[in-house]
C-alpha cells in the first residue's frame, strides 16, 4: 500500500527565510513522487516530481525537494520565500504496477511580511 | 487545449437526492481519477479508471459509483446524497505511465443540506 505523511498542517516563514516543508512516504513498490501547490480556488498545478533520476529535483518557482530512500523523505524547499509563494502544498506518491495516485493531506504555508 | 473540465462549479444538493458529476478531458489520457478535498484531510480518491472501460475503488468509495462513458469522459455520481458529502470534488487525468503529471479540472463544490 502506498501512503504519504505531510508534518505540519500549517507552517508561516518570513519573507526571505527558507522554506522547509515535510514529507515522508510509504510504498511497497519503487516510489514516484510528486509535489503539487494549490492556489486559492483553484486545482493542483505540478511543482516538481521525482521519478528515480536523481535524487535531488529542481521544480518551478526556485522549489527543489530531495529524495531519501533511507530516511523514506522527500521534503520541499526554497532557499527564500516570497510573498506569493503563499498556498497549500501537497506531496504525492504512485508507483509503477498501481495506478493509484495518492495525495497527503498537505501544508498551508503563510509568508509573513 | 482544455485540459480537464468538470461540470458543474457549484451544486447544493437536498439530503437523499442524486446527481451526476461530469468530466472530461482532451488530452487523450488513459487514466482519469476523482479525488474529494476536505479541510485538513488533503485529498482522498475515491475512485480510478486505469483506461477505458475499467474502473476501481479508491480510498473512500462508500456512496459513489462511476462510469467511465469513453476515453474522455469519467463521471461520479452520487445516489442519494449525504451531508456527509458536502466537498470539493476534483477530477483529474494523467497519461497513464506513473511518473506522469495528474492534469486537475477546477473542481465542483458541492454542498448537501
Amino acid at each position: 500500500a502506498q501512503s504519504v505523511t505531510q508534518l505540519g498542517s500549517h507552517v508561516s516563514v518570513s519573507e526571505g527565510a527558507l522554506v522547509l516543508l515535510r514529507c515522508n512516504y510509504s510504498s511497497s513498490v519503487p516510489p514516484y513522487l510528486f509535489w503539487y501547490v494549490q492556489y486559492p480556488n483553484q486545482g493542483l498545478q505540478l511543482l516538481l516530481k521525482y521519478t528515480s533520476a536523481a535524487t535531488l529535483v529542481k521544480g518551478i518557482n526556485g522549489f527543489e525537494a530531495e529524495f531519501k530512500k533511507s530516511e523514506t523523505s522527500f521534503h520541499l524547499t526554497k532557499p527564500s520565500a516570497h510573498m506569493s509563494d503563499a498556498a497549500e502544498y501537497f506531496c504525492a506518491v504512485s508507483g509503477s504496477g498501481t495506478y493509484k495516485y495518492i495525495f497527503g493531506t498537505g501544508t498551508r504555508l503563510k509568508v509573513l511580511a | 487545449n482544455a485540459g480537464v473540465t468538470q461540470t458543474p462549479k457549484f451544486q447544493v444538493l437536498k439530503t437523499g437526492q442524486s446527481m451526476t458529476l461530469q468530466c472530461a478531458q482532451d488530452m487523450n489520457h488513459n487514466s482519469m481519477y476523482w479525488y474529494r478535498q476536505d479541510p485538513g484531510m488533503g485529498l482522498r480518491l475515491i475512485y480510478y479508471s486505469a483506461s477505458e472501460g475499467t474502473t476501481d475503488k479508491g480510498e473512500v468509495p462508500n456512496g459513489y459509483n462511476v462510469s467511465r462513458l469513453n476515453k474522455r469522459e469519467f463521471s461520479l455520481r452520487l445516489e442519494s446524497a449525504a451531508p456527509s458529502q458536502t466537498s470539493v470534488y476534483f477530477c483529474a487525468s494523467l497519461l497513464g505511465e506513473m511518473n506522469t503529471e495528474a492534469f486537475f479540472g477546477q473542481g465542483t463544490r458541492l454542498t448537501v443540506v
